[in-house]
């Protein structure tokens, strides 16, 4: 059973430029969250991806975007990229119940170390 | 923002003591999870406590939650040299269904194992 999986692994950039990172959830799961780690900080949320959409977002300005595909997997875009957008990005899949609106376990990848030069 | 602190932010301590990490959080909660993070790596999830839950146990861990002191702890016993890694407690809130699935981190509590 798969766990989830994230690429690329690591990426350098420069300002300016864009960056996509892809990520496939854990099998039976159909919602994936987003969360950027800066160096020695706690994960802080994005935003959240369920059919399709986006359900909720953190506080990250819109250059942040995202996409969930029908096979549950998603991108996390990031435009006009800034130096303080260096971290490790991590993405989370979990089983959403609707009905009971139970927080399930969110179970991480191993992220993609985004360098910003 | 962080919603939770975990206490102490470093931890030192031989093979085979127990440790001990504390999170103290600010709102309503409807979870609170543990989680391990080895140099920079992945998160792997280790324990879920529902709010209505005081007490929980796997293994060597046992996490305790206290609503309200808002606060959880987090123990190991009998620590290994593996258990060397940053622990983090994450908070999730449901707010009426709109903030379900949010997870807010704290700073975490490095734990060093010596051998």
């Amino acid at each position: 059973d798969a766990g989830v999986t994230q690429s690329p692994t690591h990426l350098i950039k420069t300002r300016g430029q864009q960056v996509t990172l892809r990520c496939s959830p854990k099998s039976g799961h159909d919602t994936v969250s987003w969360y950027q780690q800066a160096l020695g900080q706690g994960p802080q949320f994005i935003f959240q991806y369920y059919e399709e959409e986006e359900r909720q977002r953190g506080n990250f300005p819109d250059r942040f975007s995202g996409h969930q595909f029908p096979n549950y997997s998603s991108e996390l875009n990031v435009n006009a990229l800034l130096l303080g957008d260096s971290a490790l990005y991590l993405c989370a899949s979990s089983l959403d119940r609707v009905t009971t609106r139970i927080i399930n376990e969110q179970f991480f990848g191993p992220g993609t170390r985004l360098t910003v030069l | 923002s962080q919603q939770g602190e975990e206490d102490p932010q470093a931890l030192s301590i031989q093979e085979g003591e127990n440790a001990t990490m504390n999170c103290s959080y600010k709102t309503s909660i409807n979870n609170l999870q543990w989680y391990r993070q080895n140099s920079g790596r992945g998160l792997v999830h280790l324990i879920l406590i529902r709010s209505n839950e005081r007490e929980k146990h796997s293994g060597r861990l046992r996490v305790t939650l206290d609503t309200s002191k808002k606060s959880s702890s987090l123990l190991i016993t009998a620590s290994r040299a593996a258990d060397t890694a940053s622990y983090f407690c994450a908070t999730g809130v449901h707010a009426g269904g709109t903030s379900y699935g949010k997870l807010t981190f704290g700073q975490g509590t490095i734990l060093t194992v010596h051998p």
